[in-house]
């Protein structure tokens, strides 16, 4: 089966460094979302891109966040400078309708 | 934007019981409409979608779900649940306002535990 490979699958870094989550999205799909998932808020899109342009990233703080596509088969998700608030499940998904999921980044910040 | 309700965000019941999770969604237009699950420290995977067409859709590990326009319900269903089964549900609704079907909006989840 194809699938969304995230990686890494687990990251624990101190606040204020920067972190970079990377995804290799199904190839030939052509919409790429990156969603948040904490206990608080639930599922959040942060952002979104068909044919790796940026179609909508107001779920994502500004000043501190990223997500790009550098090429079709992999988007990444920035984080500088990372914040303890930033702990979450970080997810990256593939396709449209219904997008598959990859198995998620935790992130950690202490 | 469109939204959903899930409206339990917990549901106990018993192996190889029947079971039904709600899914309310707003809209005054036609939808999609999906339902996902999430296994323990795992992403999510897609259950089932409603597209067009029949009102009832089957997905898969035998959960199915019916599309009722005039309730604008979207209620998912299994007839005899197993140990497996439990997970986190959670309902999907498209945001059509601005970026056609794409981007989903995700209900607060519905936390299925199996007692054997």
């Amino acid at each position: 089966d194809a699938r969304v490979t995230q990686t890494p699958r687990h990251k624990v870094t101190e606040m204020g460094q920067e972190v970079t989550m990377r995804c290799q999205p199904i190839l030939g799909h052509n919409t790429v979302f990156w969603y948040r998932q904490t206990m608080m808020q639930g599922l959040e899109l942060l952002a979104y891109f068909r044919n790796r342009a940026p179609l909508d990233d107001s779920g994502m703080p500004k000043d501190r966040f990223s997500a790009e596509m550098p090429d079709a088969t992999l988007a990444t998700l920035k984080i500088q400078p990372s914040e303890p608030r930033d702990s979450a499940v970080y997810f990256c998904a593939s396709g449209s309708p219904g997008p598959t999921f990859g198995s998620g980044t935790r992130l950690t910040v202490v | 934007a469109q939204s959903v309700t899930q409206l339990d965000s917990q549901v106990p019941v018993f192996e190889e019981a029947p079971v039904e999770l709600r899914c309310n969604y707003s809209s005054s237009v036609s939808v999609y409409l999906f339902w996902y699950v999430q296994y323990p420290n795992q992403g999510l995977q897609l259950l089932l979608k409603y597209l067009s067409g029949s009102t009832l859709v089957k997905g898969i590990n035998g959960f199915e779900a019916e599309f009722n326009k005039s309730q604008t319900s979207f209620h998912l269903r299994k007839p005899s649940v197993h140990i497996s089964d439990t997970a986190e549900y959670f309902c999907a609704v498209p945001d059509i306002s601005n970026f056609g079907n794409e981007k989903l909006t995700f209900g607060t989840g519905t936390r299925l535990t199996i007692i054997p």
